[in-house]
């Protein structure tokens, strides 16, 4: 399979459950990118990580934590969430931190109750 | 600090009608600026960028450092270009992307 994949699609969880978002990258990109996409908001850059090592974090609470064990995959493990951090959750790659063109997933639709 | 604002929420239009969309930004120093789209059900994806100074599907977009806009602009827009578009800057090292709100173009039969 090719280009950015995103699992799961859609995930319900409580304020008090531990869950993970997946994200896996087919195109030998060495970057990768979690965004959050609110309604009626910007996208909002989350995490960047550039050949594995986290280059930022857009002052995200600490209840999401990433993790980039390879250039190819990149998780979002979530703890104690608020059902304000509903929303989609977009992951995107590039070649590198500096190429300028980013490839998005399709996202992963999270409902906090 | 680096904000980018699309103004309309959506625009309508018919089909072989002109259509700009609008883009403002504010940075401090000199941005690259992209210009995203996302059809429906599909993902978003690049549609074009300042520096590689082309016309993609029809649409251009001229960067104006003096009034700090990328507007996007189409002479004669299809129904195939409904979709949403957003307006996105970098740093010039690419580092990050800041994205606007989005303006849904609607382009009726």
């Amino acid at each position: 399979e090719t280009g950015v994949t995103q699992t799961p699609r859609h995930l319900v969880m409580g304020m008090t459950n531990k869950k993970s978002l997946k994200c896996e990258q087919h195109l030998g990109h060495n970057a990768m990118y979690w965004y959050k996409q609110s309604a009626k908001k910007p996208l909002e850059l989350m995490f960047v990580y550039n050949f594995k090592e986290q280059t930022e974090n857009n002052s995200v609470p600490s209840r999401f934590s990433p993790e980039c064990p390879n250039s190819s995959h990149l998780f979002l493990h979530l703890h104690t969430l608020q059902p304000e951090d509903s929303a989609l959750y977009l992951c995107a790659s590039s070649q590198d931190q500096y190429t300028g063109e980013l490839f998005f997933g399709e996202g992963s639709r999270l409902t906090v109750l | 600090a680096q904000r980018v604002t699309q103004p309309e929420k959506l625009l309508s239009v018919f089909k072989g009608a002109p259509v700009e969309l609008k883009c403002n930004y504010s940075y401090s120093g000199s941005p690259e600026l992209f210009w995203y789209v996302q059809y429906s059900r599909q993902r978003l994806q690049l549609l074009l960028r300042h520096i590689s100074r082309e016309s993609i599907k029809g649409f251009t977009a001229d960067l104006n450092k003096g009034e700090t806009s990328f507007h996007l602009k189409k002479p004669f827009a299809q129904e195939e270009d409904s979709a949403m578009y957003y307006c996105a800057l970098s740093p010039y090292n690419f580092n990050k992307f800041y994205f606007g709100s989005g303006t849904k173009l609607n382009v009726k039969p």
